[in-house]
Order: C-alpha cells, then structure tokens, then sequence
C-alpha cells in the first residue's frame, strides 16, 4: 500500500485479555518500529526490526508484551493479560533509511 | 543514552505571528534530527530532517529548522503561522548511522487563534 496501516484502529478490551495489534508497513522497508504513546506525552519506542530480525526489544515495558515480524513485513505486537496501565496509542512505523513514516496507530482502551 | 527536551508544553499564538519552538538533544555523537507533526486526528507526519550540510532545513508548509550543534539544538521556526497550522509538534533525534530507533520530545502543542 501507499502507507503504513495498522489494525485495528481502535481496540477495547477488558483486564486480563490478550490483544494481537498489526501493522503492515511501506513495501519493501527494511526496518519496522513499535512505539506507545500515553495522552500528553511523545511516541515512546518499544522495540524494531530489520527485516524479521528483532534488533532492540529494550523498550518493552516487561514480558507480558512481544512483537514479531516473521517474513520481514507485517508484524505483530501482542499484550498478554493486559493490564489498565497498557491503555494508550500504539504506533508503527517504517523506514528505508533514516526516516520514520508513522501509521495511523491503535487506540487501545483496557477496561 | 539520547533524550530530547521540548522547553514549550503549550503555544498559543495569533495567526501571522511568529513561531519558534525549542528542542534540544543529549547526544555526543553525529546526530539525525527530526520535526513531526501530528495535525487533529491525523496521524504523525515528517515535518523535516536534518542528517548533514547546510544547518538550516526546509520543510513543507514554510516550516524551517536550524541545527546549532554547540548548542544541541535544532528549533522549528515559522516566519508567520495561520490557522492550519494547529497541532502537535515533535522534536526526534537518533544516531548518525541511521536505522537506530528514533527518540521523541513529549511535544509542544501549538493553538494558532483567529
């Protein structure tokens, strides 16, 4: 596609469930990075890849949360017992080289 | 590691007047910089880049921004604002070699009044 796309858009789910996010990044970008942005705050980086390699998984909050991007183009990042505190945008980006294109991210809400 | 510190939370300017909005990194090494925008239920978009040469870039919709590398900064200026210009402004740095994850400022969100 022309964009990066994220699904879903929105997601609300309760306390204790595992929610799957997705991203589909600009064809033929090497790199792919999951970012989470709370209310008032700026994308904060949780993990990427290069190609279906995970490069940096030091910015995921702890072990409930994983991401995957096994033949190098979608990925998935994964909450398991998600927790209240997990509520915010989660965001993804692509890149060739230097510069990040963001998608439209997914609004979380954990009830 | 690298952080980014925007000085301005909220901006509330008339429209024509002028815009300056600081960043300033913490980083010893070569630097790429960057200016995102995030316009009203819209998603982030690239504003400009810096990688190197030239200090001062030019982005879209008459934006610039001016790398002063003795001062760690890299401001957003805007000779005269209008209306659509409304929104939420990012200053991001990562490494010189590029392909590293970017870091982000918490954002100056910009109110252009009539």
């Amino acid at each position: 596609g022309a964009g990066v796309s994220q699904s879903p858009r929105y997601k609300v789910t309760k306390r204790g469930q595992d929610v799957a996010l997705r991203c589909d990044p600009i064809s033929g970008h090497v790199s792919l990075y999951w970012y989470r942005q709370a209310l008032g705050q700026g994308p904060e980086f949780l993990t990427y890849f290069n190609y279906e390699a995970q490069q940096d998984k030091s910015g995921l909050p702890n072990d409930r949360f994983s991401a995957e991007r096994p033949e190098g183009s979608i990925s998935t990042l994964t909450i398991q017992r998600t927790e209240q505190r997990d509520s915010a945008m989660y965001r993804c980006a692509s890149s060739l080289d230097r510069g990040l294109f963001f998608g439209p991210g997914t609004r979380l809400t954990v009830l | 590691a690298q952080s980014v510190s925007q000085h301005n939370h909220h901006v509330i300017l008339s429209e024509a007047a002028s815009l300056e909005l600081g960043c300033n990194y913490s980083y010893g090494g070569t630097v790429n910089l960057f200016w995102y925008v995030q316009y009203p239920g819209q998603h982030l978009q690239l504003l400009l880049k810096y990688f190197s040469g030239d200090p001062l870039v030019k982005g879209i919709k008459g934006f610039e921004a001016e790398f002063i590398k003795s001062k760690f900064s890299f401001n957003l200026r805007k000779p005269s604002v209008q209306w659509s210009d409304t929104a939420e402004y990012f200053c991001a740095v990562n490494a010189g070699s590029g392909n590293t994850p970017l870091v982000f400022g918490k954002g100056t969100r910009l109110s252009v009044i009539a």
